[in-house]
């Protein structure tokens, strides 16, 4: 009964595989967004979508790619790893997500190796 | 540039003591304030917020104080316990900004001793 699940746990690929991470949750919210956590361990939010919307892009390069396929899902797609894509990424997601103050409920985060 | 900085990486308090965390951030336009806590192989756990119109925030043991002209904030845990010992994320977001962005800070470490 997670809240927010993210799969797998762990990652370790090659540099210059595609690879795909997924998040669920089972809370009925509207938005779910990507975080990565670098080694310098702050996190950085990557994207938001809202009811299969995208919300929010940062500066993110164009090799990942955020999939909605319901508003219970949002995965990413990772093209030609590269090194400094190690990190770890979070899922997360609110029940809104249009307002400030929306509290997000973030997944237990998946550990990428790239090698 | 971090918007968000907490300064203090680490921070060990004997269990029944006060543990004061800080968070300064720069971007003027944040005008709601988070804390998190998160455990090892977990994900961040939304604790207490604050909004720009109050300076303080109370929930427990947990008590957050704001200080807009100073850009800072902190969390007070009193007392001290030892499942408290985890790392800590200051986070802010602002009302003007599209979608529910929130911006981090690097984390504080908390060890609270037996």
């Amino acid at each position: 009964d997670t809240a927010v699940s993210q799969t797998p746990k762990y990652l370790v690929t090659q540099m210059g595989n595609d690879k795909s991470i997924k998040c669920e949750q089972n809370l009925g919210h509207d938005t779910m967004y990507w975080y990565k956590q670098d080694s310098k361990k702050f996190l950085k939010i990557m994207f938001s979508y809202n009811n299969k919307e995208l919300i929010i892009n940062e500066t993110v390069p164009n090799r990942f790619s955020p999939k909605s396929p319901d508003k219970a899902h949002l995965n990413l797609h990772i093209n030609s790893l590269e090194l400094g894509d190690s990190a770890v990424y979070f899922c997360a997601s609110s029940l809104l997500g249009v307002t400030y103050t929306d509290t997000q409920y973030f997944g237990p985060g998946t550990r990428l190796t790239v090698l | 540039d971090q918007q968000v900085k907490q300064n203090s990486p680490s921070l060990s308090v004997q269990e029944g003591r006060i543990s004061i965390l800080n968070c300064d951030y720069t971007n003027s336009m944040f005008d709601y304030f988070l804390w998190y806590k998160k455990y090892p192989a977990e994900g961040p756990t939304f604790l207490i917020s604050i909004s720009s119109i109050k300076d303080k925030n109370e929930d427990g043991r947990f008590t957050v104080f704001l200080n807009k002209s100073a850009k800072h904030l902190s969390l007070h845990i009193v007392p001290s316990q030892p499942g408290d010992s985890a790392v800590y994320f200051c986070a802010a977001s602002a009302s003007g900004a599209a979608g529910n962005k929130l911006t981090f800070g690097g984390g504080t470490r908390v060890l609270v001793k037996p």
